[in-house]
């Protein structure tokens, strides 16, 4: 089944560019989801990008999808603390209907 | 109206106690998730409700019973629970069959203790 990898852990400092990194094995995921989460909260839908796609620029975000490498990044620019949190990357494919997750990465912003 | 409402945010309840978990919607997604996510783990799928049909079951055992009385309400019924039931509970929603698929709109979720 569908494999979605990412790292546990990234720490940067207020104002700097955040990168999140996200790797799946499937290679008919159609959808490819950000989610963040903050704690005691549920899950925020961040952005998304189509497989058709290779990239998605919204405000502070920018995502990246590499299909050929199946390799799926979210960059933060200009983080601030108010971005501290687990990112889930997540990925969906059109023929099972299930959205499968990443471990999540938990985003540290230091002052 | 764009989110998903869950009732209540914190439940404490005894291994012999019966509860129920409670999902909104006014979205008029015809598609509604329940998931279960530890601390610091991604959810973990557990019924898919399409069309209020039940149509994925991930294997979850019988003391949490599903339940989808119309298109806007999920319910999850909890009876003789364990300790290590004790999570968070997410519902979600989405448009079924919508081509290109937009993800899910998450709850805030229902944080169980099981004593």
């Amino acid at each position: 089944g569908e494999d979605v990898e990412q790292s546990l852990f990234l720490s940067v400092r207020e104002g700097d560019s955040s990168v999140i990194n996200c790797t799946y094995t499937d290679s008919s995921s159609t959808y490819l989801y950000w989610y963040k989460q903050e704690p005691g909260a549920g899950l925020q839908l961040l952005t998304y990008i189509f497989s058709n796609m290779d990239m998605k620029q919204d405000q502070r975000l920018t995502v990246l999808l590499n299909k050929k490498d199946k390799h799926l990044s979210l960059r933060i620019a200009d983080t601030q603390t108010g971005d501290s949190a687990i990112y889930f990357c997540a990925v969906g494919s059109s023929n099972t209907g299930k959205l499968i997750f990443g471990q999540g990465t938990t985003l540290q912003v230091k002052p | 109206d764009t989110e998903v409402t869950q009732t209540p945010k914190h439940l404490v309840m005894g291994m012999t106690n019966k509860k129920s978990l409670k999902c909104e919607q006014h979205m008029g997604h015809r598609a509604m998730y329940w998931y279960k996510q530890k601390a610091k783990k991604p959810p973990e799928l557990m019924f898919v409700y399409s069309y209020e049909k039940l149509s994925i079951n991930e294997s979850v055992p019988s003391r949490f019973s599903p339940e989808c009385p119309n298109s806007s309400l999920l319910n999850l019924h909890l009876h003789a629970l364990q300790p290590e039931d004790s999570a968070l509970y997410l519902c979600a929603s989405s448009q079924e069959g919508q081509e290109p698929f937009y993800g899910y709109t998450f709850g805030s979720g229902t944080r169980l203790t099981v004593v």
